[in-house]
């Protein structure tokens, strides 16, 4: 089993909150990924990160912002919740394959936002 | 993704029958990957196909990479209910980038 792990599993808030989803995992990865998944279960790569200190936009806008300080750790946090950003929050990691390809990539359980 | 078109959108197969799903770019993959997923969790890891004309197998699921990289597909031979999910092929688009994931395909067995 993947040891990476995400906090919390379901999550229902009221608009303008501020919120933070939790990622960790402790196989030493270097890249890691947050992916939002709508309910056609279409995933899109919103945020990833390659190392420490490192953290890029993904191929899907989004108002939330990630950060990197420790290798385990990649949190997701949306200062101003709203309806909008219902949707389902996947989080991965993966080290880097041996022709520099992504290489295999492991996802967490998830994390399941509904804002009111 | 529109870079990764995946196809059927949907199937439902009776018990014991084969099945294939595609996955298709314009470009060409520096690596194509197969994930499964159930509904509401997370992404399991099938395969990984990384050269041209390769395959790999895995129980009854067996995955190919077209000549030109640019065309996979995902065959499961004699189906069974356990196969049932969410089918999803993944990319690099570039090398050591960023993934990105067809709309899936989901797969309903039918006893």
């Amino acid at each position: 089993e993947a040891d990476i792990y995400q906090t919390p599993r379901y999550l229902v808030i009221g608009t303008g909150k501020k919120i933070t989803l939790e990622c960790s995992q402790t196989m030493g990865h270097d890249k890691m990924y947050w992916y939002q998944q709508d309910p056609g279960m279409e995933l899109h790569l919103i945020h990833y990160s390659y190392g420490v200190n490192s953290t890029e936009k993904g191929d899907l806008s989004s108002e939330s912002t990630v950060s990197r300080i420790r290798t385990e750790h990649f949190p997701l946090t949306l200062e101003s919740a709203r309806p909008s950003h219902t949707s389902q929050y996947l989080c991965a990691s993966s080290v880097t394959g041996p022709l520099l390809n992504t290489g295999e990539l492991f996802f967490g359980e998830g994390s399941r936002l509904t804002v009111l | 993704s529109q870079e990764l078109e995946q196809s059927p959108q949907s199937l439902i197969v009776q018990e014991g029958k084969n099945l294939t799903i595609n996955c298709t770019s314009s470009k060409t993959l520096y690596g194509l990957y197969w994930y499964k997923q159930k509904y509401g969790e997370g992404l399991i890891f099938l395969m990984m196909l990384q050269k041209g004309g390769e395959e790999k197998s895995h129980e009854k699921i067996t995955a190919k990479l077209d000549e030109k990289k640019q065309q996979s597909s995902l065959h499961i031979t004699a189906s069974q209910p356990s196969h049932a999910g969410i089918y999803l092929c993944g990319a690099d688009m570039e090398y050591g980038n960023k993934l990105v994931f067809g709309a899936g395909t989901i797969l309903r067995v039918k006893s």
